[in-house]
Order: C-alpha cells, then structure tokens, then sequence
C-alpha cells in the first residue's frame, strides 16, 4: 500500500462549480499536510498547509484534514479556468525527517 | 527573491550521453532536494542536502545517477550514461529549517533517445 494515495482523474467540472480533491494516507504520525498546485511544464506551488487536524480557508480554497479517518480534503469554490492544474497532496511527520510523501495528483480542467 | 532556479529547461539527448542537470537554491535554505517526476510514479525522492552535505540518496535508481553540491547556492544531478527509462522532469526543491514546506523550481525535462 502506499503511503499516500490520490485518485489522479482527469476531473472535468464547469466553471463556477464546487470542487472536491481528496487524498487518503496510512501513517497516522503525519502532522503537517500539504496541497501544491501544478500548472503543466511547471514545478508544483504550494497552494495550503495546514498543521494537525482541523480546517484552513484562504479566498476561495478550504483545506481539511480529518486524522481520525487519515483523509484530507482541498475545497475549491467558484472554480475558475484558471484553477485548471494538477493538484498534489503532500505530507510529512517529525519522525519521517525530510521525506515528504506526495499523493501523484489530481488533474483538473475547469471547462468555461 | 527568484526563487529556486534550474537548467537547463528542457533537454535532449542520446542514449549513453553524460546528462548534468544543474540548481540554484534559495538563499538562505539549508536544504536541498532532488525530485524525479513521471506520470506513472508521480514524485520519486532521489537525494536531498542539508547545509551542502548529502543525507539520504537511497532513492539514487542506479550508480549511474550521481548529486553533489559543492556550495550552498549551487547543485547539480549527474546521468552518466543516460539511458531512454531516465526520461522525466527533474524538480530541484529547496527549504529552511523549521520550515516544514518545500519551494519547487520549475524542472527540467529531459528526454532520452
């Protein structure tokens, strides 16, 4: 099994839609969680991080991460053409030092 | 800041050719990693640097592939020789410590033929 997994679609939505990405792990010592967006022949940018468990809103973005069920969430409401990209989720724990555990990502086209 | 600097962007080259990939971190991160990227494996950690020095290349594929980083704002990925199965993105990423995020250059591509 893999650390992180992450359904890589493709995933088609129309403009203005509410999207979903999730990501579902096994390592119940991960605390620091991670969403980076990849626009194509571009290196990944973190988009959120969030620490532990609970919720994080930036304009229209909403990251959450439920431990009990090791399930995080990135929320993207009125999505935008521009939103189209790849969306990786990427976590990490103190007692993994420098490893960071990337989901293979999300691909998403927002259709205007 | 210009953020992490890599290149070349894109190259191309014959199987058995030296590949060298080259990276500028930001000022000021201590670390530095080395990321493989394909659409079967996604991102595959292959050797990261802290304060110039490497910690971990246990995910090196083969002693065909070789990093050093001779100074703290300068790295580079060595394929000698390179081989089609080598084809990918490579991503430099880099971080300060406490910092529990990554900062990501833009790759570079590299096709073998």
């Amino acid at each position: 099994q893999k650390e992180v997994e992450q359904d890589p679609g493709p995933l088609s939505v129309p403009e203005g839609a509410i999207v979903s990405l999730n990501c579902t792990y096994s390592n119940s010592a991960f605390q620091y969680f991670m969403w980076y967006r990849q626009y194509s022949r571009k290196g990944p940018e973190l988009l959120m991080y969030t620490y532990s468990s609970g919720n994080k809103e930036d304009g229209r973005f909403t990251a959450q991460v439920d431990k009990s069920s090791k399930y995080i969430s990135l929320f993207i409401r009125d999505s935008q053409p521009s939103d189209s990209a790849t969306y990786l989720c990427a976590m990490s724990a103190i007692n993994t030092g420098n490893q960071f555990y990337f989901g293979t990502g999300t691909c998403l086209n927002v259709i205007p | 800041d210009a953020g992490v600097i890599q290149s070349p962007r894109h190259e191309v080259t014959e199987m058995g050719q030296e590949v060298t990939l080259r990276c500028k971190p930001i000022s000021g991160h201590d670390y530095l990693f080395w990321y493989r990227q394909t659409m079967m494996r996604g991102l595959e950690l292959l050797i990261y640097f802290n304060n110039n020095v490497p910690i971990d290349d246990s995910g090196m594929p083969e002693d065909r592939f070789s990093a050093k980083m001779p100074n703290a704002s300068f790295s580079t990925l060595k394929i000698q020789p390179s081989e089609p199965r080598d084809s990918a993105v490579y991503f430099c990423a880099s971080r300060r410590t406490g910092a529990n995020v990554l900062t990501f250059g833009a790759g570079s591509r590299l096709t073998v033929l």
